[in-house]
């Protein structure tokens, strides 16, 4: 089946360095969604990607995805203490309907 | 607009009980997805379920549990004689166009 995995487990910055977290998917997907869930919280979604190097940025944040559509990155510039969290990428395969496959997720730790 | 609803948010249970987990998608949705997330771990997909269907239960363990979404009403993910293994957080998700909308969850605990 298909397998999405997820690097680093977890990650400790300073306050205003950059933090990135990668996925990588065993199987080609349609597109693929990165959510944050705060600590004791639920997942929230950010952002779908679909196209082939697809490049989308949300204020400190900046989305890829893979030319071959089986890998993805979430960076943040400048962290702030209100990045704290885990981040899931979630990709879903190709001729797929709605489900699907998490990553393990980054846990994020930004130290003041 | 409410956003999906489970409850309750907190159970505990004793080993050899059942564990009834409910949730009400947003409105308009008739898409509904329960995972299990262990504690420091990611969220595990467990089943799929439209109205009065399961679509996807390909996560489900075989033994103990089950998932209903009825006509009306809310989806129920039911654990029979739970173990303290089951304990964990179970989210359920509505989706939209694309995206999946999550509840709060609810945290089991089987003492």
């Amino acid at each position: 089946g298909q397998q999405v995995m997820q690097i680093p487990q977890y990650q400790h910055v300073q306050e205003g360095e950059d933090f990135t977290t990668y996925c990588n998917s065993s199987t080609t997907l349609s597109n693929i969604q990165w959510y944050k869930q705060r600590p004791g919280g639920h997942p929230v979604f950010l952002i779908q990607l679909v196209k082939s190097g697809e490049v989308k940025k949300q204020k400190r944040l900046t989305f890829q995805f893979g030319e071959a559509k089986k890998n993805s990155s979430l960076h943040i510039t400048a962290t702030q203490t209100t990045d704290v969290g885990t981040y899931f990428c979630a990709g879903r395969a190709e001729g797929s309907a709605r489900q699907l496959t998490f990553g393990s997720g980054t846990q994020l730790t930004v130290l003041p | 607009n409410a956003g999906v609803m489970q409850n309750p948010r907190h159970l505990v249970r004793r080993r050899g009980q059942e564990a009834r987990l409910r949730c009400s998608p947003m409105k308009g949705h008739s898409h509904v997805y329960w995972y299990r997330q262990l504690p420091e771990e990611g969220l595990k997909f467990m089943v799929y379920l439209q109205k009065e269907n399961i679509i996807d239960e390909s996560g489900m363990p075989k033994e103990r549990f089950s998932a209903e979404f009825p006509k009306e009403g809310p989806s129920i993910l039911r654990i029979q004689q739970v173990v303290r293994g089951d304990s964990a957080a179970y989210f359920c998700a509505s989706s939209g166009e694309y995206e999946q909308y999550f509840g709060p969850g609810t945290r089991l605990t089987v003492t």
